[in-house]
């Protein structure tokens, strides 16, 4: 199975700062359609996860475009600029690549 | 507006059954592959079993901890998908979601297995 690696394991951001997360996948992502798999989701407390970005960069329906993801074929990057009280809450990354999906162990995010 | 609503979760005591119900509305369910995910007491997610559509002959695939276990099916008719769980064990604990190819994710519904 396809390890997936957050890091930091919690992010404490200052309103209107920015907040960086990273997941490294066990192995490439990128299909030979030239699709990355990777998503990523926020799971606000007491909610379900939700869909921020899909395909490593794409961003999801209604997602604030303070959100971004990048990446290579194993290291993946969500940027969150000008984080607000919304956004707290852990977010995962996952690829959809192949069965059995996996995720991230999941990053904490909370204001200072 | 799309909506995925489980039901059928509970306390159920371990090697007892438990059936699962996803209930879905607002996108093209029959030509949806279908997922369950489920996320542990420690929050770690879990993808457990997938139901492809009718032109994929709704081929099925499970995660190896659940196979022979759990039985994912669907009826596009009532735009539902269905999670047959038996032989229950205390690992399987969690609550359980419905996902529509990872993009619309239901509200979850909790199954405690204890005796």
């Amino acid at each position: 199975d396809i390890v997936m690696t957050q890091a930091p394991l919690s992010v404490s951001v200052t309103p209107g700062e920015s907040a960086s997360i990273s997941c490294r996948s066990s192995k490439s992502l990128l299909h030979s359609n030239g699709i990355t798999y990777v998503y990523w989701y926020l799971q606000k407390p007491g909610k379900s996860p939700q869909l921020l970005i899909y395909r490593m960069s794409n961003l999801a329906s209604g997602v604030p475009d303070r959100f971004s993801g990048s990446g290579s074929e194993t290291d993946f990057t969500l940027k969150i600029s000008r984080v607000e009280a919304e956004d707290v809450g852990i977010y995962y990354c996952g690829q959809l690549l192949e069965n059995p999906w996996t995720f991230g162990g999941g990053t904490k995010l909370e204001l200072k | 507006e799309v909506q995925l609503v489980e039901t059928g979760g509970g306390l159920v005591q371990p090697g007892k059954s438990l059936k699962l119900t996803c209930a879905t509305s607002g996108f093209t369910f029959s030509t949806a592959w279908m997922h369950w995910v489920r996320q542990s007491p420690e929050k770690r997610l879990e993808w457990i079993a997938r139901i492809k559509d009718k032109s994929n002959n709704y081929a099925t695939d499970y995660v190896e901890s659940v196979k022979g276990r759990f039985t994912i099916s669907r009826d596009d008719s009532k735009s539902s998908v269905y999670l047959q769980m038996n032989s229950l064990k205390e690992e399987d604990t969690a609550t359980y979601y419905c996902t529509a190819a990872g993009a619309y994710w239901g509200q979850g519904t909790l199954v405690t297995v204890s005796s």
